[in-house]
């Protein structure tokens, strides 16, 4: 079946590039997500790329998706205090209403 | 501003007691969802429903129960078969566009076995 995998935590220090990765199993996935969860709250979309584009860049975020290898990542450059969240990775489903989520990696920002 | 409210933001509840969460959106989304969140799990999710007067369960409905009478509320019910009930719960709804499927979410309720 349809999975979304990533891992639990990373940690960078502020000012550096962070960059959160993925991998999925649905090669017919047509788009792909990054949501952000901050600290007792509900998740917000960060950014979402369709299938047959490699890169997409919205100021410091940047996706990078591998097709090949059904790898995401999302790079955040020079992370920021602000950052410190949760990021959830997601592909679409075969349903029209249907989001397959990964487990959500935990950003943890160092002074 | 529309979006999506869920109430309460904290619920306290008693073994053996049930207890209703509230979702409620004014997006005019026709689907909505119920997942829960445990640490290091991710979302998993409860109930859906795509249309009023129907609904789906989803991969942990054992122990929740939901009603969809009208498009705008989609309450969960965590009755006292729910064994394990603590945990983060967050309400969303979707919408498809032409470019993409994208969905939104409540604050959420952290509900707490007392």
């Amino acid at each position: 079946g349809e999975d979304v995998e990533q891992s639990l935590f990373l940690s960078v220090r502020e000012g550096d590039s962070s960059v959160i990765n993925c991998t999925y199993t649905d090669s017919s996935s047509t788009y792909l997500y990054w949501y952000k969860q901050e600290p007792g709250a509900g998740l917000q979309l960060l950014t979402y790329i369709f299938s047959n584009m490699d890169m997409k860049q919205d100021q410091r975020l940047t996706v990078l998706l591998n097709k090949k290898d059904k790898h995401l990542s999302l790079r955040i450059a020079d992370t920021q205090t602000g950052d410190s969240a949760i990021y959830f990775c997601a592909e679409k489903g075969d349903s029209n209403y249907q989001l397959i989520w990964g487990a959500g990696t935990k950003l943890i920002i160092k002074p | 501003d529309g979006g999506i409210t869920q109430s309460p933001k904290y619920l306290f509840r008693k073994e053996g007691q049930n207890v209703t969460l509230s979702c409620e959106q004014n997006l005019n989304h026709d689907a909505m969802y119920w997942y829960r969140q445990d640490p290091g799990q991710g979302l998993r999710l409860i109930y859906y429903s795509q249309i009023v007067n129907d609904f789906q369960k989803g991969d942990i409905a054992e122990g929740y129960s939901v009603s969809r009478e009208k498009k705008e509320s989609f309450p969960l019910t965590v009755t006292s078969a729910q064994k394990n009930p603590t945990a983060f719960y967050l309400c969303a709804s979707m919408v498809r566009r032409a470019l993409n499927t994208e969905a939104f979410f409540g604050q959420g309720t952290r509900l707490t076995v007392v």
